[in-house]
C-alpha cells in the first residue's frame, strides 16, 4: 500500500532534551516537506526537500533541522525543543514539487514539550 | 494577512442536507486549487485539484468550483453523511513554485449531525 508513514505518533518531551521524528514514503517519490499544524494558524510550512541531499527552509524552520540522505526518507530533527514547538506535525511527499503534483501526508505526530 | 481565506470556519448539518464551503484567495500567479479533507486527529487527503482551466471537479458527492477570475472557490458536500464530519481545507498554489509555497486556509470544520 502507498503510503507516508511517521514515527512515534505520540510524543511527550522535555525542554532541551533532543528528538527525531521519523518520516518514511514507499512511492519513490522526489519531493518530501514536513509541515506543523496549530489551532487558528493552518498548516505551515518548516522544511522541504527536492531530492536526495537537496533541503531548503519553509515558512517555520527555526529550531529545527532536516536531512535526506535517503529518497524515501526525510527525518524531522529537534535540537534543544522548546515549548513552543508543542505542535501536530506532518510530513508529506509527492512525485516531484511540481504545480500538478499531487501531496499525500502522513498520519501526523503530536508532540508536546514541557 | 492569509492569502486564503475560508468560510463559515464551522457548521452544523444534519445528515442528508447539502452544504457549500467556501475559499477566497489572493495568491497570485494562481497555479492551482487543492480541496483536502482532514478527519480529527488524521493527515489531510485530497479531494480535489484544479487548475486555472478548469471550473468544476467532482469526486463522489464532493464537487468543487473554481472562478481564476474573481479567485474564488466552492466545495459542495451533497446528501451529508456522518463520515462527512472533518475539516476540509483550500490549498493554493503559485507559479513557479508548486509545492513549494502553498497558501493554505485555515480551514471549515463540518459536523453532520443524526
Amino acid at each position: 500500500e502507498a503510503q507516508v508513514t511517521q514515527n512515534p505518533r505520540y510524543l511527550i518531551t522535555v525542554t532541551g532534551k533532543k528528538l527525531t521524528v521519523t518520516c518514511s514514503q514507499n512511492m519513490n517519490h522526489e519531493y518530501m516537506s514536513w509541515y506543523r499544524q496549530d489551532p487558528g494558524l493552518g498548516l505551515r510550512q518548516i522544511y522541504y526537500s527536492m531530492n536526495v541531499e537537496v533541503t531548503d527552509k519553509g515558512d517555520v524552520p527555526e529550531g529545527y533541522k532536516v536531512s535526506r540522505k535517503e529518497k524515501r526518507n526525510f527525518p524531522l530533527i529537534l535540537e534543544s525543543p522548546s515549548p513552543n514547538q508543542t505542535s501536530l506535525y506532518f510530513c508529506a511527499s509527492s512525485q516531484t514539487q511540481d504545480k500538478s503534483s499531487e501531496q499525500y501526508f502522513g498520519p501526523g505526530t503530536r508532540l508536546t514539550v514541557t | 494577512k492569509n492569502q486564503v481565506e475560508q468560510s463559515p470556519q464551522s457548521l452544523i448539518i444534519l445528515e442528508g442536507k447539502n452544504c457549500t464551503l467556501q475559499c477566497n484567495y489572493t495568491v497570485s500567479p494562481f497555479s492551482n486549487l487543492r480541496w483536502y479533507k482532514q478527519d480529527t486527529g488524521r493527515g489531510p487527503v485530497s479531494l480535489t485539484i484544479m487548475t486555472f482551466s478548469e471550473n468544476t471537479k467532482s469526486n463522489g458527492r464532493y464537487t468543487a468550483t473554481l472562478d481564476a477570475d474573481t479567485k474564488q472557490s466552492s466545495l459542495h458536500i451533497t446528501a451529508s453523511q456522518l463520515s462527512d464530519s472533518a475539516s476540509y481545507i483550500c490549498v493554493v498554489s503559485a507559479r513557479p513554485y508548486g509545492n513549494n509555497r502553498l497558501a493554505f486556509g485555515k480551514g471549515n470544520q463540518v459536523v453532520v449531525i443524526p
